[in-house]
């Protein structure tokens, strides 16, 4: 299975943007690249998720890189309430196995 | 809307116990899964029921039993509950072979 690495933290400022990096060199065709995040205390929100082009949407905009081996979720704003672990996980085109594969993922901190 | 609902949220064994996590969603998906996580861990995939009468194993099934009851309810019962399974467990569902779950809050078993 196609993984991904995430640093294992990274903080920033309230009201900055945030820009957190994805790796996934041995990604296929067929691969989604998502992202989710999970509050303390709380499941697994989902946040975005795209194949190849740029996604946008209200919570967060998705870059993916021409040759797909990685991508960063972008945070425009950062507010207290982004602090949470961020997960970058790929899935199958129309899997319906539920094989989202949850690394550590990236602890972000927000400071006021 | 209430989602994907877990019940209990906390609970607490002895070792050899058995007990049933219930999960329902109000969403109409056809598929729901179970995850664990554990301390400083991302999820791990238990079971998933790609549809109502279908389950299969995910990544750490040993121990565990699933149901799926009909369509809104998907149970896990732990036969013989050990120590080795506390942990949180998150239930969460997803139409047929689309890309976004929606998770519960968990339900937190400590097995003393």
């Amino acid at each position: 299975d196609a993984k991904t690495t995430q640093p294992n933290s990274m903080e920033s400022n309230e009201e900055e943007p945030v820009h957190l990096p994805c790796n996934h060199s041995t990604i296929s065709g067929t691969d989604y690249i998502h992202w989710y995040r999970q509050l303390p205390s709380q499941g697994p929100e989902y946040v975005i998720h795209g194949l190849t082009s740029n996604v946008n949407n209200r919570m967060a905009s998705l870059a993916i890189a021409e040759d797909r081996k990685s991508s960063t979720l972008i945070l425009h704003r950062a507010t207290l309430r982004d602090a949470a672990v961020y997960y970058c996980i790929l899935r199958l085109r129309g899997g319906s196995q539920g094989n989202l594969i949850f690394g550590k993922g990236t602890k972000l901190s927000v400071k006021p | 809307n209430a989602g994907v609902t877990q019940t209990p949220k906390f609970q607490v064994l002895k070792t050899g116990q058995s007990m049933t996590l219930q999960c329902a969603q109000d969403m109409n998906h056809n598929s729901m899964y179970w995850y664990r996580q554990d301390p400083g861990m991302g999820l791990r995939l238990i079971y998933y029921s790609a549809s109502e009468g279908t389950t299969d194993k995910g990544e750490v099934p040993n121990g565990y039993n699933v149901s799926r009851l009909n369509k809104r309810e998907f149970s896990l019962r732990l036969e013989s509950a050990a120590p080795s399974q506390t942990s949180v467990y998150f239930c969460a569902s997803s139409p047929f072979g689309a890309n976004v779950l929606t998770f519960g809050a968990g339900s937190r078993l400590t097995v003393l």
